[in-house]
């Protein structure tokens, strides 16, 4: 079955540490994104990639970077500079046909700054 | 500037009960698209359904139904027959840009449904 694996689910991060998510996708997406969500609130754009090689900044980079070296895979690293980091973190990827518009989301990553 | 309102932060129902979740949207762009995702406690957003500015049909879906009026800038979601399973944070989002592989999607702060046996 085709979709979206994030891994780890659950992810402890020291102060001053950095810490990789990983996301992964089979559906042949062009497009990636990377969402934080917090209690009680929407998900806010971190980052996002339309093509290999490339990616843009969302509305919350600050304190976040990713990669897009494959087509299937979009990393995401949480740096120290990311003031609050503690937050559920989803991957999701679209088609890139302006018909079929919905995003697929993975299972989300949870991490915890202790 | 583009915002989707989910103003019910928490319904609670009990099983069998018919309940409406609220949306709200403003856009000033005519050409848009909305959206309802479901979140259950696993945490991943699960797809429910589509729609386009231009199709106003409310569609239904085995329990599921979904009415949309441009007029009042709505697009709400109801369950027929709530059971424990429909448990879950419900999303409405919008989408009324795309460049090439991009979509940005404004989502609302979403409505937790609790269903009681």
């Amino acid at each position: 079955d085709g979709g979206i694996t994030q891994s780890p689910k659950y992810l402890f991060r020291k102060e001053g540490q950095n810490v990789t998510l990983s996301c992964e996708q089979n559906l042949n997406h062009d497009a990636m994104y990377w969402y934080r969500q917090d209690p009680g609130q929407g998900l806010r754009l971190i980052y996002y990639s339309q093509i290999v090689n490339d990616f843009q900044k969302g509305d919350i980079a600050e304190g976040y970077s990713v990669s897009r070296e494959k087509k299937e895979s979009f990393p995401l690293t949480v740096t120290s500079a990311q003031k609050n980091p503690t937050a559920f973190y989803l991957c999701a990827s679209t088609s890139g046909d302006r018909l079929n518009t919905e995003a697929f989301f993975g299972q989300g990553t949870r991490l915890t700054v202790v | 500037a583009q915002k989707v309102t989910q103003a019910q932060t928490e319904i609670s129902v009990v099983e069998k009960e018919d309940v409406t979740l609220d949306c709200v949207y403003e856009t000033r762009d005519t050409t848009y698209y909305l959206f309802w995702y479901k979140q259950p406690p696993s945490g991943e957003l699960v797809f429910l359904i589509r729609r386009n500015s231009f199709d106003e049909q409310n569609e239904i879906s085995g329990r599921y139904s979904w009415n949309f009026q441009k007029s009042t800038s709505s697009f709400n979601f109801t369950i027929t027959a709530s059971q424990v399973v429909d448990s879950a944070v419900y999303f409405c989002a919008l989408s009324d840009s795309w460049e090439y592989n991009f979509n940005k999607f404004y989502f609302g702060s979403g409505t937790k449904l609790n269903v009681k046996p």
